[in-house]
């Protein structure tokens, strides 16, 4: 398995407060990403990045930040989180791209 | 805006039967498909990557087959087996664009 981890696997929060997402990869791939699992939606995509500083909009990045300081970590901000992004979070790698993507384990976050 | 659709939504067979399992995109402009696993409250496994100037790739039991120009891929699993009960993904990607995700086929294998 591709060496992706997130932290924290699951978090509870309330409506207004910042919480921050880690993805930590050890695999030194260039492209790292962010979606979000919705049952009714499927997988889309948040942010994502393509080197260290780089980083673009995906689909659904309203009310979402990223931050990529080091090719190995890519963190994703809810300023204010609200109920509507209580979801299932998970990070991809893929060392270009056009490669294959892996995904990490996920982390589920309920806002209330 | 690429659109791509998974059909059945959920499909349950007897241990043996051999399955496909099918996906469509609206626009033929791929870079490559990949093909994903999900088992319940985990992550994505990746099964197959299909370059767009690919027809299939194999891997064990998994043949996964690309048709750009119809739109198309299939997974075809051969004498399925309770251990292949899962969600199966399918995802496009465009020259400059990230994946676009189906929505899944739920997979039940039945002992």
């Amino acid at each position: 398995d591709a060496g992706i981890t997130q932290s924290p696997r699951h978090k509870v929060t309330e409506t207004g407060t910042p919480v921050t997402l880690r993805c930590h990869q050890t695999e030194n791939h260039r492209y790292m990403y962010w979606y979000r699992q919705d049952p009714g939606h499927g997988l889309r995509l948040i942010h994502y990045s393509y080197g260290v500083k780089d980083t673009d909009k995906g689909e659904v990045s309203d009310g979402y930040s990223v931050s990529r300081s080091k090719t190995e970590d890519f963190l994703l901000t809810l300023e204010s989180a609200t109920s509507s992004q209580t979801s299932v979070y998970f990070c991809a790698i893929s060392g270009l791209g056009g490669n294959e993507q892996f995904f990490g384990p996920g982390t589920r976050l309920t806002v209330l | 805006k690429q659109e791509v659709t998974q059909i059945p939504a959920a499909l349950s067979v007897p241990e043996g039967e051999n399955l496909v399992l099918n996906c469509s995109f609206t626009d033929s402009a791929i870079y490559n498909l990949q093909w994903f696993r999900q088992d319940p409250g985990k992550g994505l496994t990746s099964l197959l990557l299909i370059q767009s100037s690919q027809r299939e790739q194999t891997s064990g039991r998994l043949n996964a087959s690309l048709d750009k120009s119809s739109g198309r891929s299939t997974l075809y699993i051969a004498a399925s087996q309770p251990g292949d009960s899962a969600t199966y993904l399918c995802a496009v990607q465009g020259g400059n664009t990230p994946l676009v995700f189906g929505k899944g086929t739920r997979l039940s294998v039945i002992a």
